[in-house]
């Protein structure tokens, strides 16, 4: 069983449009949450962390519910600029697990 | 601002040939990995340190071998290159928040 598990789309999505991407883990010992941005052929880098209260931070809202064991993220207000793979990441200690990534492509 | 530096960016092996790929960071960070990216299967963990001197695997480690002789650099070497090696390698530090900062990768052809 994967670690981390992701829908990996594709979400085809209107500017503008609201948009919502899941993620379960398997482990409980799961210690930290973060959702990454990997465009086309470049390195992943951090959208945001994601902590048990939730955050939030401009357009994009992420959710952590431990009991359940799944991670969200809600993109509000869509832009062009937003297309790209986002990755789902847990942290166990030293090592770190990552979803295969689901596609968005926000069209006009 | 470097941050993770990886070299090379491409690389063109046959099978049996050694390589090594190289990775820096300067921000101090003690922990730092290597991943391969292969389609449909996401980001796995190679190796990792935790410190100069401190090595350990990941997921995938096989066929692959890992130093750490400072804090700045950690080299990936590949003994003996096998076209199940074909991937995009990244490698990684963590920073004190816990996040990870990723080199822009160096993608591997074993032919």
């Amino acid at each position: 069983r994967k670690e981390v598990e992701q829908d990996p789309g594709p979400f085809n999505v209107p500017e503008g449009a609201t948009v919502a991407f899941n993620c379960t883990y398997s482990n409980s010992a799961s210690q930290s949450f973060f959702w990454y941005r990997q465009d086309c052929r470049k390195e992943p880098k951090l959208l945001m962390s994601v902590y048990s209260s939730g955050n939030e931070d401009g357009r994009f809202t992420a959710q952590l519910n431990r009991a359940s064991q799944y991670i969200s993220l809600l993109i509000r207000d869509s832009k062009l600029s937003d297309s790209a793979t986002y990755l789902c990441v847990v942290n166990i200690g030293n090592q770190f697990y990552f979803g295969t990534g689901t596609s968005l492509t926000v069209i006009p | 601002n470097a941050g993770v530096t990886q070299t090379p960016k491409f690389q063109v092996l046959k099978t049996g040939q050694s390589m090594t790929l190289q990775c820096a960071q300067d921000m101090n960070h003690e922990y730092m990995s290597w991943y391969r990216q292969d389609p449909g299967m996401g980001l796995r963990l190679i190796h990792y340190s935790v410190g100069a001197g401190i090595t350990d695997q990941g997921e995938v480690p096989n066929g692959y071998n890992v130093s750490r002789s400072t804090t700045e650099d950690f080299p990936l070497r590949l003994l003996s290159a096998a076209p199940s090696q074909t991937s995009v390698y990244f490698c990684a530090s963590r920073g004190g928040s816990g996040e990870l900062f990723f080199g822009e990768g160096s993608r591997l052809t074993v032919l």
